[in-house]
């Protein structure tokens, strides 16, 4: 089913350290998986995407990996800044032809000066 | 390219009227357009998945007559809250694709408070 989460895990991490952020997702069939940053009152930003055929993307200071036999996605952020506080959502489209999205639970991140 | 808007940005109403919430492509044609619904400290819940020029497909549990969905245009799709009542309260969020895209933009929001 949906991951849909009442409560919102935080991750604090020291400015310049890496993150790591980890989404479990629900459906072997997801073919697409995006990493959003969402600000508070503001509409989710994407990150990074990946497709089922890889196991890793990289972007500028991010890093997304794909497991999927474990049906695991994580969302790595290397040298972590102050603007990187935001809450992180994975989202997952959930079959072939749909593009409807699932959002994941989401992870609060903090970043300690 | 692919920027999203969203109007109102807020909006106070009272309870029993309907609110419509205005969703834009600016840039770009948007062949299908998502409505999601969030609540405080929570993930973006799929209330409604919109093409153009044909009827919303809704998800289940999301009260059709209640939220109206309409996409006239490839850049314009409208969710109208009738009816309006304090649990509708909410920050509603819109997302449009391209044709043959499975990138999704998302707009930025729209607080709804029902008083």
């Amino acid at each position: 089913g949906e991951s849909v989460g009442l409560h919102l895990p935080t991750l604090s991490v020291q400015e310049g350290d890496n993150s790591i952020i980890n989404c479990a997702y629900s459906n072997s069939a997801s073919d697409y998986f995006i990493w959003y940053k969402q600000e508070s009152g503001k509409g989710p930003q994407f990150i990074i995407d990946i497709r089922s055929n890889m196991d890793k993307r990289q972007g500028q200071r991010v890093t997304v990996l794909l497991n999927k036999t474990v049906k695991h996605l994580s969302l790595q952020i290397a040298a972590t800044q102050p603007g990187d506080s935001a809450v992180y959502f994975c989202a997952e489209n959930i079959s072939s032809g749909t593009y409807k999205y699932i959002f994941g639970t989401g992870t609060r991140l903090k970043v300690l000066a | 390219g692919a920027v999203v808007s969203q109007h109102p940005s807020w909006v106070i109403c009272k309870s029993g009227t309907s609110v419509k919430i205005e969703c834009r492509s600016l840039d770009f044609q948007a062949t299908t357009m998502f409505w999601y619904r969030q609540f405080p400290k929570q993930s973006l819940m799929l209330m409604a998945t919109s093409n153009e020029g044909s009827k919303a497909t809704y998800e289940q549990g999301v009260e059709k007559d209640k939220f109206l969905i309409n996409h006239a245009s490839l850049t314009l799709s409208t969710l109208t809250v009738t009816s309006a009542h304090p649990e509708d309260s909410s920050f509603y969020i819109c997302s449009a694709k391209k044709l043959n895209s499975y990138e999704q933009y998302f707009g930025p929001g729209t607080r709804l408070t029902v008083t």
